[in-house]
């Protein structure tokens, strides 16, 4: 079954760069049916979709965050990463990786996220 | 940008019909799906493209979708299902949440 594990540091400082990895396990992230995201969730609040990425290395980035995201894909280790850069106190939030199945069908894309990880919280303070 | 738009709560009683709408702009048009997010948990897939449900979801969880709305219905709701549902969809290659609604299982 696949599993979805998010790696990285949980306190970063304001304005640095957020690394965080992802690593997928029980299948590969070569499959082309499927796209890879990342979402997050500041503490009490909603979900935020960051941005996701093909193995192919096409990418879909939330255009509020776009500026300040990376998303990379490494198919030799089964793991896509995330960097975040100019963080501030706002970016403190529970960081998912989650595999998406994306497709266009019958005029409309079809989108979705299943499984997802278990969640890593990030912390932005000095 | 699109927006996808829930009531913030939503109560019910153990047995009866829950249902959380998701609203937006020609929804209908689009594929919707549905998360459930128990406190301190991931989100869990339970409904995608507006109806169908992932194996290992109960028969009691359905959906539906239709004009400017999409709906989550919740059947016999247990104590077990009170957690927070979240919608979303895909438009204009962003994918775009719903703000969440907290269901009560009084």
């Amino acid at each position: 079954q696949l599993q979805l594990q998010e790696s990285g540091p949980g306190l970063v400082k304001p304005s640095e760069t957020l690394s965080l990895t992802c690593t997928v396990s029980g299948g590969s992230i070569s499959s082309s049916n499927y796209y890879w995201g990342w979402i997050r969730q500041p503490p009490g609040k909603g979900l935020e979709w960051i941005g996701s990425i093909h193995y192919s290395g096409n990418t879909y980035y939330n255009p509020s965050l776009k500026s300040r995201v990376t998303i990379s894909v490494d198919t030799s280790k089964n793991q896509f990463s995330l960097k975040l850069n100019s963080l501030t106190a706002a970016d403190t939030a529970v960081y998912y990786c989650a595999r998406q199945t994306h497709y266009f069908d019958n005029s409309a894309y079809n989108s979705w996220f299943d499984p997802w990880g278990q969640g890593t919280l990030v912390t932005v303070s000095s | 940008s699109y927006e996808l738009t829930q009531p913030p709560s939503v109560s019910v009683s153990p047995g009866q019909t829950a249902s959380i709408t998701c609203s937006g702009d020609k929804l209908g048009f689009k594929y919707a799906c549905w998360y459930q997010q128990r406190p301190g948990q991931s989100p869990v897939l339970v409904i995608y493209q507006d109806k169908r449900r992932p194996s290992g979801i109960p028969e009691r969880f359905s959906g539906s979708n239709s004009g400017n709305t999409a709906t989550l219905t919740i059947s016999g709701t247990q104590a077990l299902d009170e957690a927070d549902y979240y919608c979303q969809a895909w438009d204009s290659s962003t994918v775009v949440f719903g703000g969440g609604t907290k269901l009560t299982v009084l």
